[in-house]
């Protein structure tokens, strides 16, 4: 079946630093990849997406390529801040109308 | 557009007690998901409904979990007899429909602690 893996946490950083939080996927076909921030206390939001190969999903300056080759939809950021602090989840879902299949999370702690 | 309402936010159950769970989907959306979300785990679909019938409930635990959407607004996700398991975050999210491409819309989770 699907699955998603993901880099565990936690992910500790200063502010303004690069980040990168690995996730690779295991599906058939051509599944839809996706980013969803969870911060204290609420539910998840969804972050950034890319629906084909080679697309490039962006929000909030966070990025993400859909790697078809490394089965893979690492998540990146050039600079993060302190209001980033949350978990990241990474999601797949298959093509038609299969369920949304999630990670384990990897949680982001940036200090000033 | 108001967000997807949950609740309660939080619920302390002894075992073998009964839970219920309520959830207002964004207006218009037709299709609604229960994910039971265990601490240090991603979300995990329990049932997905498409306006008022079921399209996916494979992963319910149908000997103590229940859940209706009469009318097909307002859900209802119920737990009879609660076990210490089932301790999570109850996430209820909905979609405009139930497309590949559709985005999901989560409320803030109904936080249960089975005592």
């Amino acid at each position: 079946g699907n699955s998603v893996t993901q880099m565990e946490g936690p992910v500790t950083l200063s502010e303004e630093a690069f980040l990168t939080i690995n996730c690779t996927y295991t599906a058939t076909g051509y599944p839809s990849l996706f980013w969803y921030v969870q911060y204290p206390g609420e539910g998840l939001q969804l972050l950034l997406k890319a629906t084909k190969a080679d697309d490039k999903g962006s929000n909030k300056g966070f990025e993400a390529t859909y790697r078809k080759e490394t089965t893979s939809f690492h998540l990146e950021k050039g600079s993060v801040q302190v209001s980033d602090s949350a978990v990241y989840f990474c999601a797949l879902r298959g093509t038609g109308f299969q369920k949304l299949v999630f990670g384990t999370g990897t949680r982001l702690l940036v200090s000033p | 557009e108001a967000g997807v309402a949950q609740s309660p936010r939080y619920k302390i159950i002894e075992k073998r007690q009964s839970v219920a769970f309520w959830c207002n989907p964004i207006s218009g959306h037709a299709t609604l998901y229960w994910y039971q979300q265990i601490l240090g785990q991603g979300p995990k679909l329990l049932i997905q409904f498409q306006n008022n019938g079921v399209v996916d409930d494979s992963q319910l635990p149908k000997d103590r979990f229940s859940a209706e959407r009469l009318k097909g607004v307002d859900s209802t996700l119920k737990i009879q007899p609660a076990k210490l398991e089932d301790s999570a975050v109850y996430l209820c999210a909905s979609s405009f429909e139930q497309g590949p491409n559709q985005p999901q819309h989560f409320g803030d989770g109904t936080r249960l602690s089975i005592l």
